[in-house]
C-alpha cells in the first residue's frame, strides 16, 4: 500500500539532547512538508522541501533541522535548541501546489 | 498574510442530523481548498480537495463547497452518524506560498 510512514509514534526527549523524526513515503510525491501541532492551535509548518537536496524554512523553523537526501525521505531533527519541543509532529507529501495533499499518523514528542 | 477561521470550534449533534462546517479565509488567491478529518491522536484523512475553479465536490455523505470571491467554504455531513466524530480541519494553498495554511479545525461529537 502506498503512504507515508511516520517513526516513531512515541518519542521522548531529555533536555538538551537533539532528536531526529523519521518521514518516509512511497507515493512518488516530490514535495515533502513538516507540520507541527499543539493543543488548540492549528499546524503550523516548520520545513518544506519541493525537491531532493533543496528545502526551505517555514513559519516555525527555529530549532529543527531537516535534510531531504532522497525523494522517499525527509526526516526532522529537533534540536537543544528549540526551548518547547513537546507537540505531534505531521509529515505530509504532494506531487505539487495544484494537487491533494497526504499525511501520515504523526509522532508525538515529549520532553522528560 | 492568509488567514484561515473554522466555526463553530465544536458542535454537538445527535444521529441522523445534517450539518455544516464552515471555513472562511481572507486572501482569496488560493490553488485549492482541502477538507481533513482527524481522530484524537491519529494523522489527517484526505476528505475533499477542491481547485480554485471548482464550486463543489462530492464523496458520499460529504459535500464541500467553495465560493472563492468570498472567501468561503462549508462541508456538510449528511445523514450524521456516531463514527463521524472526529475534528475537521479546512485547509487552503495560496498562490504565493507552497504549503497548505490551515484554519483551527471543528470538533464534531455525533451522539447516538
Amino acid at each position: 500500500d502506498g503512504g507515508i510512514t511516520q517513526s516513531p509514534k512515541y518519542l521522548f526527549r531529555k533536555e538538551g539532547q537533539n532528536v531526529t523524526l523519521s518521514c518516509e513515503q512511497n507515493l512518488n510525491h516530490d514535495a515533502m512538508y513538516w507540520y507541527r501541532q499543539d493543543p488548540g492551535q492549528g499546524l503550523r509548518l516548520i520545513y518544506y522541501s519541493q525537491i531532493v537536496n533543496d528545502f526551505q524554512k517555514g513559519d516555525i523553523a527555529e530549532g529543527y533541522s531537516v535534510s531531504r537526501e532522497k525523494k522517499e525521505s525527509f526526516p526532522l531533527t529537533v534540536t537543544s535548541a528549540q526551548k518547547n519541543p513537546t507537540a505531534f509532529y505531521l509529515c505530509a507529501s504532494d506531487l505539487g501546489r495544484n494537487t491533494e495533499a497526504f499525511f501520515g499518523q504523526g509522532t508525538r514528542l515529549t520532553v522528560v | 498574510k492568509q488567514e484561515v477561521t473554522q466555526i463553530p470550534a465544536a458542535l454537538s449533534v445527535p444521529e441522523g442530523e445534517n450539518l455544516v462546517l464552515n471555513c472562511s479565509f481572507t486572501d482569496s488567491a488560493i490553488y485549492n481548498l482541502q477538507w481533513f478529518r482527524q481522530d484524537p491522536g491519529k494523522g489527517l484523512t484526505s476528505l475533499l480537495l477542491i481547485q480554485s475553479s471548482q464550486r463543489e465536490q462530492t464523496s458520499g455523505r460529504l459535500n464541500a463547497s467553495l465560493d472563492k470571491s468570498s472567501g468561503r467554504s462549508t462541508l456538510y455531513i449528511a445523514a450524521s452518524q456516531p463514527g463521524d466524530s472526529a475534528t475537521y480541519l479546512c485547509a487552503v494553498r495560496t498562490q504565493a506560498g507552497t504549503a497548505l495554511i490551515f484554519g483551527k479545525g471543528t470538533t464534531l461529537s455525533v451522539s447516538s
